[in-house]
């Protein structure tokens, strides 16, 4: 169990590029989650998906958002267009599937527009 | 609907003092609660969680919380602080019927003074 990874750690791209994060959760677990933190704030819920379906959409997620889970495995979320707002730390979390086990969180994908 | 309140952003204890971190919530079902910290540049470390049952929680690191349902609190505390606790500190709902989602406080950045 090595836990959940986020690539990249740190991304800076300039406003108006579109910009691509990857999260493999802890292999046996079937539940992903993507949050975004903003400085001084607690993590804001997007999405989250049980196996390749995605259950939930939050409001914060506009249609520059777009988030896969093909196969149930990885998840991607990728922002079309990045403007200077979509600067913060984006979290990805898995869980099984008992919502009271609680969530293990990766360390983030930092991003900043430029 | 769900929200977390968490009373001070920033709280100084001495080394060897008692923390105590406050977090009110709202909720329309039975909550499950958690606290979770996280160090700079990492991702969130699940603390404790209360679901049912006992209502004084144990946590790692000697932290424990109690879930006092008459008061809607789940106050974090530690008898004696230690330099390695300086961190931020989220406290987080979700609701324990069909929805996963946690909704987390703006948190609380914990200094231990030497």
């Amino acid at each position: 169990d090595t836990g959940v990874s986020q690539d990249p750690r740190h991304k800076i791209t300039k406003r108006g590029q579109n910009v691509t994060f990857r999260c493999d959760p802890i292999s046996e677990h079937n539940r992903l989650y993507w949050y975004r933190q903003t400085l001084g704030q607690g993590p804001e819920f997007l999405t989250y998906f049980q196996n390749e379906a995605q259950l939930e959409k939050s409001r914060l997620l506009s249609d520059r958002f777009s988030a896969e889970r093909p196969k149930g495995s990885f998840s991607t979320l990728e922002i079309q267009r990045t403007e200077q707002g979509d600067s913060a730390m984006y979290l990805c979390a898995s869980s099984l599937q008992e919502a009271n086990y609680g969530y293990t969180f990766g360390s983030g994908t930092r991003l900043t527009v430029v | 609907a769900q929200s977390v309140t968490q009373l001070g952003s920033h709280v100084s204890v001495s080394e060897g003092a008692l923390v105590l971190l406050r977090c009110n919530y709202s909720s329309s079902v039975p909550p499950y609660l958690f606290w979770y910290v996280q160090y700079p540049n990492q991702g969130l470390q699940l603390l404790l969680k209360y679901t049912t049952g006992a209502t004084l929680v144990k946590g790692i690191n000697g932290f424990e919380a109690e879930f006092k349902k008459s008061e809607t609190s789940f106050h974090l505390t530690k008898p004696s602080a230690h330099m390695s606790d300086a961190a931020e500190y989220f406290c987080a709902v979700s609701e324990s019927f069909g929805n996963e989602k946690l909704t987390f406080g703006t948190g609380t950045r914990l200094t231990i003074i030497p």
